[in-house]
């Protein structure tokens, strides 16, 4: 069955760092592979989306993802992390029927100044 | 393009009372979707339309839940004698045809008291 595993439920950063957010995920096929990121009581934003081709996507507000297959990842990564990224970041891949989503637990994401 | 509206933001209702919700996905999208999110994990798929089409529904959680999207434009989704358990961000996401990535809205919050 498909499933998402983000390992991480927590994590801090200092403001200015790089930040790397981690994501595997279990699907029979090759996958598309999406990131969410949802504010405090807000809907999930799209990120950055993986269909085909580059393995290295570009998303918005500076975010990248890598699609490594070998490895069932898909890494969400910022060089250099704003105090307005602080955030809960989603990981999410096609479900059984292929229409809906399989979300992650999600990582919560602190930024110190 | 608006995005995905929903209605009410937040609704507070005694136990064992019926709530509906209401979604409103981006005009030219013909596909809709609605999860639950309790706190600490990530959206669950609860249902899919597709125009006015519910196509899968056997992820509702129970027979209290319901679905309707009458005429392939906004969607309601019911929940009858509520109960403790069912305090969570109910979200709703569109989309057109194809593989592209699901728009959510800012969600309705349900507190059961």
């Amino acid at each position: 069955a498909q499933s998402v595993t983000q390992p991480d439920i927590h994590i801090t950063v200092s403001e200015g760092a790089s930040l790397e957010l981690r994501c595997n995920y279990s699907y029979g096929a090759t996958p598309y592979l999406f990131w969410y990121v949802q504010s405090p009581g807000q809907g999930l934003q799209l990120l950055l989306k993986y269909f085909s081709g580059d393995t290295l996507v570009q998303g918005i507000k500076g975010f990248e993802a890598e699609f490594k297959r070998s490895q069932s990842s898909f890494n969400l990564r910022k060089p250099s992390v704003h105090w307005s990224d602080a955030a809960e970041y989603f990981c999410a891949v096609p479900g059984a029927g292929s229409y809906q989503l399989t979300f992650g637990k999600g990582t919560k994401l602190s930024v110190i100044p | 393009d608006t995005g995905v509206s929903q209605d009410p933001r937040h609704k507070i209702t005694k136990r064992g009372q019926n709530v509906t919700f209401r979604c409103d996905p981006i005009s030219e999208h013909n596909r809709l979707y609605w999860y639950r999110q309790t706190l600490g994990q990530g959206p669950e798929f609860l249902t899919y339309f597709q125009n006015e089409a519910q196509l899968e529904k056997s992820r509702l959680l129970s027979d209290r839940f319901s679905a309707e999207r009458p005429k392939g434009s906004f969607s309601t989704l019911e929940i009858q004698r509520t109960e403790q358990g069912d305090s969570a961000m109910y979200l709703c996401a569109s989309t057109g045809t194809g593989n592209q990535p699901q728009h959510f809205g800012d969600g309705t919050r349900l507190s059961i008291l």
